[in-house]
């Protein structure tokens, strides 16, 4: 099994903080990097699909970056909302680019 | 609304039985995943379909079964063999086959919660 490391493992922060955390992946046989926001009692949802090396995406206050030659990733938050507070995973295919393979997760939680 | 149900929503196995968690999606998608949620762990991937009637095992296959005799349904019974079956179950599914690795993304059900009695 290959491994997708995440850190920090849980973050608190307070509403207006701006933070960010790492996804470690295998830089060999790259095919993609996903990034995925999980809020409680909802079902995950997929944020950002990363293909290439150097990319940059953003959504709102939310960015992630991608080197894929030293294998990780960064998703950042800009100005955290309580509305943000979930559980950040990122996942590599494998397989042949048939399954993907999650890491444990950030949990980030914004208090007032 | 096009979406991915799972059902039911809790679940509760008795020692020795088995038991079936639904998944049907209508998005027309090819490849759907079951994953399994532990505290303090990932997801781990238990079975995929990349098309249908055929079905490839996860890293974490022993004590489930699963079958894909149509496209939108792919249900996972947890049999008694799995002695640790207390988790959170989630299935998943994406457009085309392989289609994870270039640019598409998972789409994931609500889950259910299986416990023991």
């Amino acid at each position: 099994i290959l491994n997708v490391e995440q850190s920090p493992q849980s973050l608190h922060v307070q509403e207006g903080d701006s933070t960010n955390f790492t996804c470690s992946f295998p830089s060999s046989n790259f095919y993609a990097l996903h990034w995925y926001r999980w809020e409680t009692a909802k079902s995950p949802e997929a944020l950002f699909v990363m293909t290439l090396n150097g990319d940059e995406k953003k959504k709102g206050r939310i960015s992630a970056t991608l080197n894929t030659k030293e294998g990780y990733s960064y998703l950042y938050i800009k100005g955290s909302q309580p509305e943000d507070s979930a559980t950040y995973l990122c996942a590599f295919p494998t397989g042949g680019g048939n399954k993907l393979t999650f890491g444990t997760g950030t949990q980030l939680k914004v208090e007032l | 609304d096009g979406g991915i149900t799972q059902s039911p929503k809790y679940l509760f196995r008795k020692e020795g039985q088995n038991v079936t968690l639904s998944c049907e999606q209508n998005l027309n998608h090819d490849a759907m995943y079951w994953y399994r949620q532990d505290p303090g762990q990932g997801l781990r991937l238990i079975y995929y379909s990349q098309i249908v009637n055929d079905f490839q095992k996860g890293d974490i296959a022993e004590g489930y079964s699963v079958s894909r005799e149509k496209k939108e349904s792919f249900p996972l019974t947890v049999t008694s063999a799995q002695k640790n079956p207390t988790a959170f179950y989630l299935c998943a599914s994406s457009p085309r086959t392989g289609g994870i690795a270039t640019n598409e993304k998972l789409f994931f059900g609500s889950g259910t919660q299986l416990s023991v009695l």
